[in-house]
């Protein structure tokens, strides 16, 4: 199983550019979830999904657009990107009937200029 | 509000003694605390659970105590290896799961 993964491993975007990252995961897991991590503050929720077809917004999701339409995919959108969305971005995914562990893909650093 | 803490943002630690890396909570109805290892340009790996109806959980040369008395948590790391050198933070789930800011772990020869 490759477990977590996630497209592209690193971007640089002018502000005002458009993106998409995407999430895949082989386990076949219900959860799926979206987290920035920024220097000095622990990971903060921008939107997750509690299954196919279904996303809801987490702590900071403005500026963040989403879609669950397979269960092994979640993407996370930026219509507009702002030098405050320079981040490093997580995907996660869990499988709440038997575990609450979420299982953490690799990141996607992005810096926009 | 609800927040969690470490205590140091930096343990130094010599290889081969014990490493013990500490966390606050303030949410006395979190139910459920994880620590997770983040290695450089890497994602957090899950390491140990503990639910708040246990206050001592064993796993492989870890250990996490929880003391809901002083709302702490703490994840103790047996003859720590070179390996063991990371990032590590504890996440805490209440009516949401809050993650905290980590621990540098740097391990001395």
């Amino acid at each position: 199983n490759a477990g977590v993964t996630q497209t592209p491993k690193f971007r640089v975007l002018k502000t005002g550019q458009s993106m998409t990252l995407l999430c895949a995961q082989d386990m076949n897991h219900e959860y799926m979830y979206w987290y920035r991590q920024d220097p000095g503050m622990g990971l903060r929720l921008i939107h997750y999904s509690v299954g196919e077809g279904t996303t809801a917004k987490g702590e900071v999701p403005d500026g963040y657009n989403v879609s669950r339409l397979k269960k092994q995919n979640f993407l996370l959108g930026l219509e507009s990107a702002a030098p405050s969305q320079t981040s490093v971005y997580f995907c996660a995914s869990s499988d709440p009937t038997s575990s609450e562990t979420q299982y953490f893909g690799p990141g996607t650093r992005l810096l926009v200029l | 509000g609800e927040s969690v803490g470490l205590h140091l943002p930096t343990l130094s630690v010599q290889e081969g003694d014990n490493s013990i890396i500490n966390c606050a909570y303030s949410n006395s109805a979190s139910d459920y605390f994880i620590w997770y290892k983040q290695e450089s340009g890497k994602g957090p790996q899950f390491i140990i659970d503990i639910r708040s109806n246990m206050d001592k959980r064993q796993g492989q040369r870890v250990t996490v105590l929880l003391n809901k008395t002083v709302k702490h948590l703490s994840l103790q790391i047996a003859a720590t290896q070179p390996g063991d050198s990371a990032v590590y933070f504890c996440a805490e789930r209440g009516d949401k799961i809050i993650f905290g800011k980590g621990t540098r772990l740097h391990i001395l020869p």
